[in-house]
């Protein structure tokens, strides 16, 4: 099983860019979950989907973040315009009904 | 908002002792869940006890539930170098699909 799969791994970009995250979740997986890591907030969650709907972005900082599922197998995270204070690392998480949530490896993003 | 309130942060002990981690939360759940997360990688499962549980074994992991405190403990028996990693706490309340973290305790273990 090749597990969650993000990329990029890292990104760097200036201030005022669009990023964008990508992520894999586990095939047969029906709930995704993106998160933020940073060492002053820890782990945050933004958003989560089941079955390809968004069911909770309580967690979305503000409407410069946007994130979509447009299938099973992909999802992505975007930020437009990015600030210095998006710099952290994203993770993507994914899992099967009650069973507990695989993480990809996170993209650490830096905006200059 | 993070839920879990973990101790210590920081750990620090030698091969073979013993380390332990608590956690404390605030709402009723339905399981918590500890998680491990090396440098630079994703966090991986390690172990869930469900709220009608006190104790669950796993290897050298003993994790401990007290509802009525609102607090688990992960005991890691015999450790590792290996083991050297952070380890955090998370809640489920309605088994649903959210998760809320603790901060974590970053654990070291020296050779």
């Amino acid at each position: 099983d090749a597990g969650v799969i993000q990329s990029p791994r890292h990104e760097v970009t200036e201030m005022g860019q669009e990023v964008t995250l990508r992520c894999k979740p586990i095939s047969g997986h029906d709930y995704l979950f993106w998160y933020r890591q940073t060492m002053m907030r820890g782990l945050e969650l933004l958003i989560y989907f089941n079955n390809n709907v968004p069911i909770d972005d309580s967690g979305m900082p503000e409407d410069r973040f946007s994130a979509k599922m447009p299938n099973a197998s992909f999802s992505t995270l975007k930020i437009q315009p990015s600030e210095p204070r998006d710099s952290a690392v994203y993770f993507c998480a994914s899992k099967e009904g009650v069973q507990p949530q695989h993480f990809g490896d996170g993209t650490r993003l830096s905006i200059l | 908002s993070q839920q879990g309130e973990e101790d210590p942060q920081a750990l620090s002990i030698q091969e073979g002792e013993n380390a332990t981690m608590n956690c404390s939360y605030k709402t009723s759940i339905n399981n918590l869940q500890w998680y491990r997360q090396n440098s630079g990688r994703g966090l991986v499962h390690l172990i869930l006890i469900r709220s009608n549980e006190r104790e669950k074994h796993s290897g050298r992991l003993r994790v401990t539930l007290d509802t009525s405190k609102k607090s688990s403990s992960l005991l890691i028996t015999a450790s590792r170098a290996a083991d050297t990693a952070s380890y955090f706490c998370a809640t489920d309340e309605n088994q649903g699909g959210k998760l809320i973290f603790g901060q974590g305790t970053e654990l070291s273990v020296k050779p």
